[in-house]
């Protein structure tokens, strides 16, 4: 059946390590989005893609990296140059980019020590 | 700066009673506004959603209420069921384009038995 899977669910590593979060989607989406929370806060957009091979910043894009090589592939890596990495990392996408809903993914928690 | 702000973190109420979370937006060009619900460890799903042109939408025991003049949106639930348990998140935007879409910080629902 047809989701978004995020992999891992919990990640730890080390300060000054980059980290890859992995984001798969079997919904033929066009656009994928991942976001960060944080205890107490809303969803924050961290970058966004509305079609293969195309991303833009989000509000705190600082730190982070994407790439979309794959439709159903949006892998987003934490830097060393991120100054709180440790979070709750959500992936999501939507059919096409001025859809508003948005379907999520099961979300990975990293934990950077 | 918050644009969208659920003041109440936690709320808690009997099985079978109505809830009643509430979302206050600041941005009066948002004309399209979201629920979704987060159980722990899992991506938020999408509950209901109404758009500026209505002042009402339910769905089943959902219900959100619009009140473009306050800015203020509320989700009914009746009757409420242990289920329901979990943090509710209202979201909005100003334009079709998800990369525009603002989350409230959450409320957390108890529903006792």
């Amino acid at each position: 059946d047809g989701g978004i899977t995020q992999s891992p669910k919990y990640l730890f590593r080390k300060e000054g390590q980059n980290v890859t979060l992995s984001c798969e989607q079997n919904l033929n989406h066009d656009a994928m989005y991942w976001y960060r929370q944080d205890p107490g806060q809303g969803l924050r957009l961290i970058y966004y893609s509305q079609i293969v091979n195309d991303f833009q910043k989000g509000d705190i894009a600082e730190g982070y990296s994407v790439s979309r090589e794959k439709k159903e592939s949006f892998p987003l890596t934490v830097t060393s140059a991120q100054k709180n990495p440790t979070a709750f990392y959500l992936c999501a996408s939507s059919p096409y980019f001025s859809s508003y809903e948005q379907y999520f993914g099961p979300g990975t928690r990293l934990t950077v020590t | 700066d918050q644009q969208v702000k659920q003041n109440s973190p936690s709320l808690s109420v009997q099985e079978g009673r109505i809830s009643i979370l509430n979302c206050d937006y600041t941005n009066s060009m948002f004309d399209y506004f979201l629920w979704y619900k987060k159980y722990p460890a899992e991506g938020p799903t999408f509950l209901i959603s109404i758009s500026s042109i209505k002042d009402k939408n339910e769905d089943g025991r959902f219900t959100v209420f619009l009140n473009k003049s306050a800015k203020h949106l509320s989700l009914h639930i009746v009757p409420s069921q242990p289920g329901d348990s979990a943090v509710y998140f209202c979201a909005a935007s100003a334009q079709t384009g998800a990369n525009n879409l603002f989350f409230g910080t959450g409320t957390r629902l108890t529903v006792i038995p």
